[in-house]
């Protein structure tokens, strides 16, 4: 069964502190993994897209590695701010399920302290 | 300005009536996405359509209806089929497989 998982489930950090979230999940065979954001009763807001064959992706400040061997992506956040305080969410589309559907983790949920 | 679109933002319903969610995207993206969100459980999938005319159902369908006459519009009936309609449901669009998906802002559904 496929799956995935991000741990901790919380974290708080003072501002300007780098960010690391995991992601952990069980089937190497991925079309693609997706980063996403989402503030309290909002929807997601996609944060970056890294495809299979891809190591790693940038955008600004944000940073996510991808490890299809071991089923890790990390989400690394330079100089955190308080305004980065949000639920974190990972999701995988696995090539064994069909219509490009997303399995999600359960969300790390973020606080940067000013 | 693109994007997607959810209405109403928040839903008031009786238990036993039937309640249908709106979902517009201005993308052109063929596929589209109902999930579900429940507090401890991260997002389901409901059901999806990968071109007009088309749905097939996610992991938890039941008590759900689609229809896809449109290439822009996806909405969901909420049945009264279904146990536990309190949530909040999110739509999202893609290109084509394996593109990104796209959210819209949600609808919270409250069923007393």
């Amino acid at each position: 069964k496929q799956e995935v998982t991000q741990i901790p489930a919380a974290l708080s950090v003072p501002e300007g502190e780098n960010l690391v979230l995991n992601c952990s999940f069980t089937d190497s065979a991925i079309y693609n993994l997706q980063w996403f954001r989402q503030d309290p009763g909002k929807g997601l807001t996609s944060l970056l897209l890294i495809q299979s064959s891809q190591r790693e992706q940038t955008s600004g400040r944000l940073n996510a590695s991808l490890d299809k061997s071991s089923g890790r992506s990390t989400l690394y956040i330079a100089a955190s701010q308080p305004g980065d305080s949000a639920t974190y969410l990972c999701a995988v589309n696995f090539m064994k399920t069909a219509g490009n559907k997303l399995t999600f983790g359960g969300g790390t949920r973020v606080l940067v302290k000013p | 300005d693109g994007g997607i679109t959810q209405s109403p933002k928040y839903l008031f319903r009786k238990e036993g009536q039937n309640v249908t969610l709106s979902c517009e995207q201005n993308l052109n993206h063929d596929a589209m996405y109902w999930y579900r969100q429940d507090p401890g459980q991260g997002l389901r999938l409901i059901y999806y359509s990968q071109i007009v005319n088309d749905f097939q159902k996610g992991d938890i369908a039941e008590g759900y209806s689609v229809s896809r006459e449109k290439k822009e519009s996806f909405p969901l009936t909420v049945t009264s089929a279904q146990k536990n309609p309190t949530a909040f449901y999110l739509c999202a669009s893609s290109a084509q497989q394996g593109n990104e998906q796209y959210f819209g802002p949600g609808t919270r559904l409250t069923v007393t």
